[in-house]
């Protein structure tokens, strides 16, 4: 079957770093999106991985390990406005996207 | 400025009632999609289009229907028959299979 787990809800300060993790099962794999999602909000697109490595990109950076079935987020210097939901997405050999119940970020100051 | 429009951002059906959902996009995608989002759980896929005059039932179209008779616009209708309709309904569009999707705003559908 297809899956994405991830951590329903994670706490951090405001200036520190946090990782979301997320383990993924799929049939097939055409690469993982990371979303943001504001509460009643739509998603909004932070990051796509399709080969193994970190990608970065300003705060915000993204890892990929294809044979662990593993993906990470990771936010520096966290701000009180990256309190959101955090969506990790894949997509399958078929080119559907599976979404994970997404991880709610508090950032406390 | 380029973008999706979802509307309404609220609506309120009745039983026994069919509404209609709008989406119209202005950034020349050719493929659209229609997402259900229920506390608690990912996207669920309802519809999705490729092409005008062209979509394909996702993972939970049963009570749903969709038309696109323009590539700007794709309507969904939640029919009488989806007995549990109360949810976040999103709307994307995308370049193509593997690619961004971008979203409009959402609307929240209650039932009354």
């Amino acid at each position: 079957g297809q899956n994405i787990d991830q951590p329903t809800e994670m706490t951090a300060t405001e200036g520190a770093i946090v990782q979301i993790n997320c383990t993924y099962q799929t049939s097939g794999f055409n690469g993982l999106f990371w979303y943001q999602q504001h509460a009643g909000e739509a998603p909004t697109f932070l990051s796509y991985n399709v080969l193994d490595g970190l990608e970065e990109k300003g705060r915000f950076s993204s890892f990929l390990s294809r044979s662990k079935g593993y993906s990470y987020l990771l936010l520096k210097e966290l701000q009180m406005k990256d309190s959101a939901s955090y969506l990790c997405v894949t997509m399958d050999s078929n080119y559907q996207l599976i979404w994970g119940a997404g991880t709610k970020l508090i950032i406390k100051p | 400025d380029g973008g999706i429009t979802q509307s309404p951002k609220y609506l309120f059906r009745k039983e026994g009632q069919n509404v209609t959902l709008s989406c119209e996009q202005n950034l020349n995608h050719d493929a659209m999609y229609w997402y259900r989002q229920d506390p608690g759980q990912g996207l669920r896929l309802i519809y999705y289009s490729q092409i005008v005059n062209d979509f394909q039932k996702g993972d939970i179209a049963e009570g749903y229907s969709v038309s696109r008779e323009k590539k700007e616009s794709f309507p969904l209708t939640v029919t009488s028959a989806q007995k549990n309709p109360t949810a976040f309904y999103l709307c994307a569009s995308s370049t193509g299979e593997v690619s961004i999707q971008y979203f409009g705003a959402g609307t929240r559908l209650s039932v009354l």
